[in-house]
């Protein structure tokens, strides 16, 4: 299947720092990508919608100001968490869409963990 | 009520084991219907895909979806501890939301 990776894998930071996370298709082009967040035993929530080349989508819910998405090409799409606090700590996990004629489906990056103290 | 419907288990069985899971949904316009298995701490891997109804086999994995009764299914036959994970279901129609809708997750434990 196709590949998509994240780093960092896990980051430890300060209250009030920012944070970027990278999410790369690798061998395939992704025009959408989407973030999402888990916390301990739950199910994915989905955060917003990446599209390449224009704004993200939000969820309801989810602040644009605080989670800055950036799409800026067809391999690659970025979540900054900005002045993260430590409610902010949690499982971040994003997908890529991949189109092949009919066939549509998402492959899962491995996640990133954050930590916020 | 959730548009995807999954019991989160835990589900404990022994090893070798025929495991079914399931889910059900309300929405009639989904099309795709995909499984995803998620270890503890890792993202979730793509394990089945299927485009509307049919089943659908790899190695030991079945997956099965009835749109008549808006019910999913995926079968494990001779489980291994190794398949102890979170099961997830997923869908999405042809138009419209691009996203997946997700179930909560089934927990799966299998005893060697």
């Amino acid at each position: 299947g196709a590949v998509v990776s994240q780093h960092p894998s896990w980051v430890i930071c300060k209250s009030g720092t920012s944070v970027k996370i990278e999410c790369r298709s690798l061998d395939f082009q992704a025009t959408t990508m989407f973030w999402y967040r888990q916390f301990p035993k739950q199910s994915l929530m989905l955060m917003a919608t990446s599209n390449e080349g224009s704004k993200a989508t939000y969820e309801q819910g989810v602040e644009k100001d605080k989670f800055l998405i950036n799409h800026a090409s067809l391999t690659l799409s970025t979540l900054t968490v900005t002045s993260a606090h430590p409610e902010d700590s949690s499982f971040y996990i994003c997908s890529a869409r991949e189109r092949t004629g009919l066939q549509e489906t998402q492959y899962f990056g491995p996640g990133t963990r954050l930590l916020v103290l | 009520q959730k548009e995807v419907e999954q019991d989160p288990g835990p589900l404990s069985v022994p090893e070798g084991a025929i495991v079914s899971l399931n889910c059900t949904y309300s929405n009639s316009a989904f099309q795709y219907f995909m499984w995803y298995r998620q270890y503890s701490r890792k993202g979730p891997e793509l394990l089945m895909y299927t485009y509307s109804s049919g089943n659908k086999e790899d190695g030991r994995f079945t997956a099965q979806v009835d749109k008549s009764s808006k019910y999913i299914s995926l079968f494990i036959r001779d489980s291994q501890p190794s398949d102890s994970a979170t099961y997830l279901c997923a869908m999405k129609g042809d138009t419209g939301r691009r996203a997946l809708t997700f179930g909560s997750g089934t927990r799966l434990q299998v005893q060697p």
